[in-house]
């Protein structure tokens, strides 16, 4: 079946500008993780989404980090007054929501800040 | 917090060689241990995973006991390829009630030559 998609695959944007990354996770799971890889950190959680329940935003690095995740299933990271250090890959995935279960990666989408 | 340390590369190996890449964990509870892969140009993937102490995880030659008295999830394979050449990540996953991001080690990168 389909794997977990994200879109635009690279964004390249100016400094100060707004950027929306969209995640759309494997049908029937109900969790749905964000994940920042920069070189200087590795592999960082942002945010946690389960069902319904209130996501779990702790990872989130700034307030200028926000997402949302509609219906259940499509989800949208917006990135507010993009800085340099933003420039990042960023990586959903999505699981069944069950404790020790795999989490499935989408292929990420590449922000370069100037 | 839950931490994940595992060996820094690059690791640079001759085709059919021996492969072991120390991954050692912090964690409360009983987590899940997870081994992922990333090949050049492409997103991660789950290599292998064990949810409990003594668990061996296997795939396409590799493996990874989970040993809880070392806390440690080291991956092996007896014989590399050069298709091999990747970056693996180490990760976790807590037990228990609550949210379930994986926490990565900082990624160790593979290169096989001919």
């Amino acid at each position: 079946g389909a794997g977990v998609s994200q879109s635009p695959s690279n964004k390249v944007t100016e400094k100060g500008k707004d950027v929306e990354l969209r995640c759309d996770p494997i049908s029937g799971h109900t969790a749905l993780y964000w994940y920042r890889q920069s070189l200087g950190q590795g592999l960082e959680f942002l945010i946690y989404f389960q069902g319904n329940s209130a996501p779990d935003k702790s990872g989130l690095p700034s307030d200028r980090f926000s997402a949302e995740r509609t219906g259940g299933s499509v989800s949208t990271l917006t990135i507010q007054r993009t800085q340099q250090e933003d420039s990042a890959v960023y990586l959903c995935a999505s699981s069944l929501g069950l404790s020790g279960d795999t989490q499935y990666f989408g292929p990420g989408t590449r922000l370069t800040v100037l | 917090g839950d931490s994940v340390t595992q060996m820094e590369g690059p690791v640079t190996l001759s085709e059919e060689a021996c492969l072991t890449i120390n991954c050692t964990y912090t964690a409360t509870g009983y987590p899940s241990l997870f081994w992922y892969v990333q090949y050049p140009g492409e997103g991660l993937q789950l290599l292998l995973k064990a949810t409990k102490a003594d668990d061996k995880g296997s795939n396409k030659g590799f493996e990874a006991t989970y040993r809880k008295e070392t806390t440690s999830f080291h991956l092996e394979k007896g014989s590399v390829q050069v298709s091999d050449s990747a970056v693996y990540f180490c990760a976790l996953h807590p037990g228990g009630a609550g949210s379930y991001q994986l926490t990565f080690g900082k990624g160790t990168k593979l290169s096989v030559i001919p």
